[in-house]
């Protein structure tokens, strides 16, 4: 079945980096635009970024722009973001979701039909 | 805040019918489509409406969407305890170049 697995979360100081990964399974993963959204505790839903189906394309929130990257390893079928100089603020469940059509949609037909679990990301001193 | 506002709760009795607003602006709900989840708190988000006012298989008619201008209103009719979660919208936000979401609302069924 379609299936997104986050993984890479953790405790970490402020300033550091972090990778997370996003494993998908049962579908074609290089036709889907991929997004990540956070939830900080107890608040709602953070958009974070997109990463178009062929990754010609990328957004990011204002919040994360020039600190976190998105990419796709399409031979490995797997989402990734790279957080780089992370604030206490970044502190949330990060979940990777998938776009709900395949090819070229164009990010105005927003949409995310797969979610995963949620990986944690806590940033402390 | 958020970009696109919603109530921070809404409550009904069992079987009744209860909506809730997503209200933006042309830059997002305006001009791009809007989608609508259901987060039971500990889980992941579920996807409840694509494209304004439609709904993916297995999703109830119970549950509907619509739009008109800078708003949006999910609408769940004939409700159940088990329709007890949060509700979000979400959309493209053309001047941000973002995704944004409404800060969720709450739904209590009495």
């Amino acid at each position: 079945q379609v299936q997104l697995v986050e993984s890479g979360g953790g405790v970490v100081q402020p300033g550091t980096s972090l990778t997370l990964s996003c494993a998908a399974s049962g579908f074609t993963f290089s036709g889907h635009d991929m997004h990540w959204v956070r939830q900080a505790p107890g608040k709602g839903l953070d958009w974070v970024a997109v990463v178009s189906y062929d990754e010609s394309n990328k957004s990011y929130a204002s919040s994360v722009k020039g600190r976190f990257t998105i990419s796709r390893g399409t031979s490995k079928n797997t989402l990734y973001l790279q957080m780089n100089s992370l604030r206490a603020e970044d502190t949330a469940v990060y979940y990777c979701a998938k776009h709900y059509g395949s090819g070229n949609y164009g990010y105005y037909y927003f949409g995310m039909d797969v979610w995963g679990q949620g990986t944690t990301v806590t940033v402390s001193s | 805040q958020s970009v696109l506002t919603q109530p921070p709760s809404v409550s009904a009795a069992p079987g009744q019918k209860v909506t809730i607003s997503c209200s933006g602006s042309s830059s997002n709900i305006g001009n791009n489509y809007v989608s609508w989840y259901q987060q039971v708190p500990g889980t992941a988000p579920k996807f409840l409406i694509y494209e304004n006012n439609k709904r993916p298989s297995g999703i109830p008619d119970r549950f509907s969407g619509s739009k008109s201008g800078t708003s949006a209103t999910l609408g769940i009719t004939g409700l159940q305890t088990g329709d007890e979660a949060d509700y979000y919208c979400g959309t493209w936000d053309s001047s941000l170049s973002a995704g944004v979401f409404g800060g969720g609302t709450r739904l209590t069924v009495l």
